[in-house]
């Protein structure tokens, strides 16, 4: 079993929906929850970071934390086209330079 | 400047080139990253750097030799690579506080192919 369980996708919804992204996780050790988007052939960029359980908002996005779970998600809302990309999550044990435990993607389509 | 910058963007060598990526930052992070990703997979972290010092190295070849000249540059210095090793190089830096926030930072990356 994988320490980090990702849905690959692709997820396809049509622009303006609320899309839905998780990540399980085996490692109860975990303490920071991340969420990056890729675009193609590009870098990583940081969308949340959060510390412990709980929701966290910026704008059109929410990432949510249930520990007792281990399931961490990202809301969407109002998607567009250009929300279009892979969303990785990643995790860590501490702070420092703890390594990040990254899932395998999850490839959104936001459709016009 | 809140960003990490990355050279070349593209680079195409032979098996017994040699060559280096180049990673700079100047948000004054101290801990300094180098990941590998290949197509359709997550980044898989190489080295780690924190305060110029080699913390972490995750088994990698001795034909990639990283190097930290100071707090802001990283280097990754390629020698006799193998085909399989053409993949996206990322950089990544983060704050490497005391605190609870020390988010990694990713750079565009350099897109390297080994023929």
């Amino acid at each position: 079993q994988k320490e980090v369980e990702q849905d690959p996708g692709p997820l396809s919804v049509p622009e303006g929906a609320i899309v839905s992204l998780n990540c399980t996780y085996s490692n109860s050790a975990f303490q920071y929850f991340m969420w990056y988007r890729q675009y193609s052939r590009k870098g990583p960029e940081l969308l949340m970071y959060t510390y412990s359980s709980g929701n966290k908002e910026d704008g059109r996005f929410t990432a949510q934390v249930d520990k007792s779970s281990k399931y961490i998600s990202l809301f969407i809302r109002d998607s567009q086209p250009s929300d279009s990309a892979t969303y990785l999550c990643a995790m860590s044990q501490g702070s420092g330079t703890y390594k990040y435990i990254f899932g395998t993607g999850t490839r959104l389509k936001v459709l016009a | 400047d809140t960003e990490v910058t990355q050279t070349p963007k593209h680079l195409v060598m032979g098996m017994t080139n040699k060559k280096s990526l180049k990673c700079e930052q100047h948000m004054g992070h101290r801990a300094m990253y180098w990941y590998k990703q290949k197509a359709k997979k997550p980044p898989e972290l190489m080295f780690v750097y924190s305060y110029e010092k080699l913390s972490i190295n995750e088994s990698v070849p001795s034909r990639f030799s990283p190097e930290c000249p100071n707090s802001s540059l990283l280097n990754l210095h390629l020698h006799a690579l193998q085909p399989e090793d053409s993949a996206l190089y990322l950089c990544a830096s983060s704050p490497f506080t005391s605190g609870p926030y020390n988010e990694q930072f990713f750079g565009p990356g350099t897109r390297l192919t080994v023929l």
